[in-house]
């Protein structure tokens, strides 16, 4: 069974702070995601990964960096935290290579940033 | 920006009831697939559509992929509590891509 753990499930920063959000997974998989999520836009893909020390920007990449130090470990870091950052981030994992497959999920985090 | 568009948003029913999410994309999608999110938790893999046309089904719920595989749909039939949450659909394109998402809400 897949599992996907993040580091926390409530976090509360202030404006400017340097932010970290782990995210491990058990099943050796390949591909890592980090997600946010808001009311009415659905899941927007920030950072992803196909292996160790690779990455790529998905869709809103602007104000975050991502680290893949270790295969099993995707850390989504904002270097200034800022409140339009408030929000539900999700990481996901997936087996194969380049081929999208399914993804299985964390239990999220709820940042809010004041 | 967002290629994959899904109608409608919210969606409240009666138990009992039927309920369709629908899928769009702009391109072309080597596979679809369908996630549901219960509140308060994360989307949870339900199944995945390769081929053109596919109808499969689980139980109550049935999905379709398009014969241009531009489309997707998902029906509940006679909906009970149990099926309240967000179902996504996601497609991989030139890229992969989710849904916007239509929240279920079933009225008792």
């Amino acid at each position: 069974d897949v599992k996907v753990t993040q580091s926390s499930r409530y976090l509360v920063k202030r404006t400017g702070e340097k932010v970290f959000l782990e995210c491990v997974q058990d099943m050796d998989h390949e591909n890592m995601f980090w997600y946010r999520q808001d009311p009415g836009l659905g899941l927007r893909l920030i950072y992803f990964s196909y292996d160790v020390k690779m990455k790529e920007k998905g869709d809103i990449p602007e104000g975050y960096s991502v680290s893949r130090e270790k295969k099993e470990r995707f850390s989504l870091i904002l270097e200034s935290a800022s409140t339009n950052q408030t929000s539900m981030y999700l990481c996901a994992s997936s087996l194969g290579g380049r081929n999208q497959e399914t993804q299985y999920f964390g239990p999220g985090t709820r940042l809010l940033v004041l | 920006g967002q290629q994959v568009m899904q109608i409608p948003q919210y969606q409240h029913v009666q138990e009992g009831e039927d309920f369709t999410t629908y899928c769009n994309s702009s391109t072309t999608l080597s596979n679809i697939q369908w996630y549901k999110q219960r509140p308060g938790g994360h989307p949870v893999f339900l199944i995945q559509l390769v081929k053109s046309g596919e109808v499969k089904k689980q139980k109550r719920l049935t999905f379709q992929f398009g014969e241009a595989k531009k489309n997707s749909s998902l029906h509940i039939t006679a909906t009970q509590t149990t099926d309240v949450g967000t179902y996504f659909c996601a497609g991989t394109g030139n890229q992969f891509y989710f849904g916007t998402g239509t929240s279920l809400t079933v009225i008792p």
